[in-house]
């Protein structure tokens, strides 16, 4: 198993330019999650999805937005980047279970100039 | 709102033991978290600890967790270089985790 993988691993965009952000796992979870990681902040919830066709916001979801066609796959858009945006993204996942526990990928480092 | 409190830095020398603290805010957390991220990588779960254990201890690892005061720490025995990392507490609020900032444990030779 690939477990949970993420495309690109970087990438630098001008300000006002859009792109997507894959995230694929191949572990049959239900529950998907997009994360910002910035320096001293922790991990912040940008939005997340508890099953195929499912989507919600999460803490910080201004200037994103995200699809979940296939259960596999969890997408994260930026319409038009900012600097703010400016960050290092996780994807996780987990089953439905009692201890919830959420596998990371390894992270898309994005620059926004 | 749920809020999680890590202190940012922790440095040690090899061999002795290291103490994470963490603080959280949600009463009701049914549970509690460690992860462990290496340089360029994401998160990976060192141990959980279910809200109505005050103890868990796991080969080098000890988790405790005061509810009363809502703390919660990361005890690591004889730390080796190999434990350099950022070690994340996060709460389950929901079905979702809130995580702390991250303390960064720097051990020295």
């Amino acid at each position: 198993n690939a477990g949970v993988t993420q495309t690109p691993k970087f990438r630098v965009l001008k300000t006002g330019q859009s792109m997507t952000l894959l995230c694929a796992q191949d572990m049959n979870h239900e529950y998907m999650y997009w994360y910002r990681q910035d320096p001293g902040m922790g991990l912040r919830l940008i939005h997340y999805s508890v099953g195929e066709g499912t989507t919600a916001k999460g803490e910080v979801p201004d200037g994103y937005n995200v699809s979940r066609l296939k259960k596999q796959n969890f997408l994260l858009g930026l319409e038009s980047a900012a600097p703010s945006q400016t960050s290092v993204y996780f994807c996780a996942s987990s089953l439905v279970d009692s201890n919830n526990e959420q596998f990371f990928g390894p992270g898309t480092r994005l620059t926004v100039l | 709102g749920e809020d999680v409190e890590q202190s940012l830095f922790l440095s040690v020398r090899e061999g002795d033991s290291s103490v994470i603290n963490c603080t959280y805010t949600d009463s009701s957390s049914t549970y509690l978290y460690w992860y462990k991220q290496e340089p360029g990588a994401g998160l990976q779960l060192l141990t959980y600890i279910f809200s109505n254990m005050d103890m868990k201890q796991d080969q080098r690892l000890t988790v405790l967790l005061n509810k009363k005061d809502k703390h919660l720490s990361l005890r690591i025995a004889d730390t080796q270089t190999g434990d350099s990392a950022i070690y994340f507490c996060a709460e389950r609020a929901g079905g979702k985790l809130i995580f702390g900032q991250g303390t960064e444990l720097s051990v020295k030779p």
